[in-house]
């Protein structure tokens, strides 16, 4: 059971726009930074937003993310069916002093 | 480009050792934090252990504090994971990548913890 609670699916048709929520506490979203990733399935992670908003080079503006209190979101607008995959939040958690995923969001393009 | 190429994972008994390495190329590997990241088959990521760039601060997650110990050794731009006393549930694909913020993967090392 992890201590960001994510929506275990989403699903969406092409051209859509979905959104994954993460939910947290004060001692992590609210207090720091939250990264976002995807991962197919038999590949890396590939990180997809940093610092809440930020895109790497690379990653379509078609991904963005926000956070609000202690929770945070990744929308994808435009939803492409190569956008199929599993998502994850992650953020450091000040009372573990430590790092903490999402328990992962599968996502479907329908 | 940033290379992650993790090695040393395997078949281990419970209760076993193994050392895991992760040889890291493609830019200034003393600058960067780096952390280790695993995912039991077919479950999710688990955050394992984060080192700071220059050793002086490490991190774990409870689940494996006292018996996993992170290092690195700079001269040969190489991180490593000491597991200790393992543990069925440590069965997992063991990742490292690059900075806190995990910017950069490999492609893993499969560790299978079984009698």
């Amino acid at each position: 059971q992890s201590v960001l609670t994510q929506p275990p699916s989403a699903s969406g048709t092409p051209g859509q726009r979905v959104t994954i929520s993460c939910s947290g506490s004060s001692s992590n979203i609210g207090s720091n930074t939250v990264n976002w990733y995807q991962q197919f399935p038999g590949t890396a992670p590939k990180l997809l937003i940093y610092f809440n908003n930020q895109r790497p080079s690379g990653v379509p503006d078609r991904f963005s993310g926000s956070k609000s209190g202690a929770s945070a979101s990744l929308a994808i607008s435009g939803l492409q069916s190569e956008d199929e995959a599993d998502y994850y939040c992650a953020v450091w958690d000040d009372s573990l002093n430590a790092g903490v995923f999402g328990g992962g969001t599968k996502l479907t393009v329908l | 480009e940033v290379r992650l190429l993790e090695s040393g994972g395997g078949l281990v008994q419970p209760g076993g050792s193994l050392r895991l390495s992760c040889a890291a190329s493609g830019f200034t590997f003393n600058t960067y934090a780096m952390t280790w990241v695993r995912q039991a088959p077919g479950k999710g990521l688990e955050w394992v252990s984060a080192v700071s760039d220059s050793a002086d601060e490490t991190k774990y997650a409870a689940s494996v504090k006292g018996r996993f110990t992170i290092s690195r050794d700079n001269s040969k731009n190489t991180l490593y994971l000491q597991m200790n006393s393992l543990r069925a549930e440590d069965t997992a694909l063991y990742y490292c990548a690059r900075d806190y913020a995990c910017d950069h993967w490999g492609q893993g090392t499969l560790v299978t913890v079984s009698s």
